[in-house]
């Protein structure tokens, strides 16, 4: 079974923090991708990775940076957290038969 | 640019069958997928069609047409369990592979 894992469930952070969430694949896939979902707006793709220190901007990067030192682990940073990050993030990776794995979610409030 | 268009919100009775469509606008076009939401979970791949046609699966079959940039899903014997948001995403392989998200479709079962 593909495992996809994130750091937390639950996260509370003050506006100017710096923020890692981070995802873990134990299945060798080259892609992976972090994506935000709110309300009525769906799932929006922040940046993806298809190869180690490889890292593209999705829909909307601004305000995130992301970190793959290694195949197994894809990092999202906030540079400096602030309110409109409030959200429920979710990491994913794509097999080569293109099926597309979870994690469970981190959802992040920035007070 | 990437579209996808699916309805908000859709309710149907218990036992019955219920459609759920899709269009897509997408450049680097290679195969349209189907996700289950539950609510406060991560979505769950429920399908992946990249040629023309009906991919049955138990319940829930997918069709896809290209040409029309349309696809559909379809739910028989409807169980309560099936209350869900359902999520379109058209995969785009320009440059790298990329999944584009449906706002997603809120499925309402009624007994």
């Amino acid at each position: 079974d593909v495992k996809v894992t994130q750091s937390s469930r639950y996260l509370v952070k003050r506006t100017g923090e710096k923020v890692f969430l981070e995802c873990v694949q134990d299945m060798d896939h080259e892609n992976m991708f972090w994506y935000r979902q709110d309300p009525g707006l769906g799932l929006r793709l922040i940046y993806f990775s298809y190869d180690v220190k490889m890292k593209e901007k999705g829909d909307i990067p601004e305000g995130y940076s992301v970190s793959r030192e290694k195949k197994e682990r894809f990092s999202l940073i906030l540079e400096s957290a602030s309110t409109n990050q409030t959200s429920m993030y979710l990491c994913a990776t794509l097999t080569s038969s293109y099926e597309q794995y979870f994690g469970p979610g981190t959802r992040l409030t920035v007070t | 640019g990437q579209n996808i268009d699916q309805p908000t919100e859709m309710t149907a009775t218990e036992g019955a069958i219920v459609q759920i469509n899709c269009t897509y606008q997408t450049s680097g076009f290679n195969g349209l997928f189907w996700y289950q939401q539950h609510a406060g979970e991560a979505p769950t791949f429920l399908s992946y069609n990249v040629l023309d046609g009906l991919e049955e699966k138990g319940r829930f079959s997918s069709f896809l047409s290209r040409s029309k940039g349309y696809s559909y899903l379809l739910l028989k014997e409807l169980q309560m369990k099936d209350s869900a948001s359902y999520l379109c995403a058209a995969l785009d392989q320009t440059g790298a592979n990329n999944l584009f998200f449906g706002t997603g479709t809120r499925l309402t079962v009624i007994p």
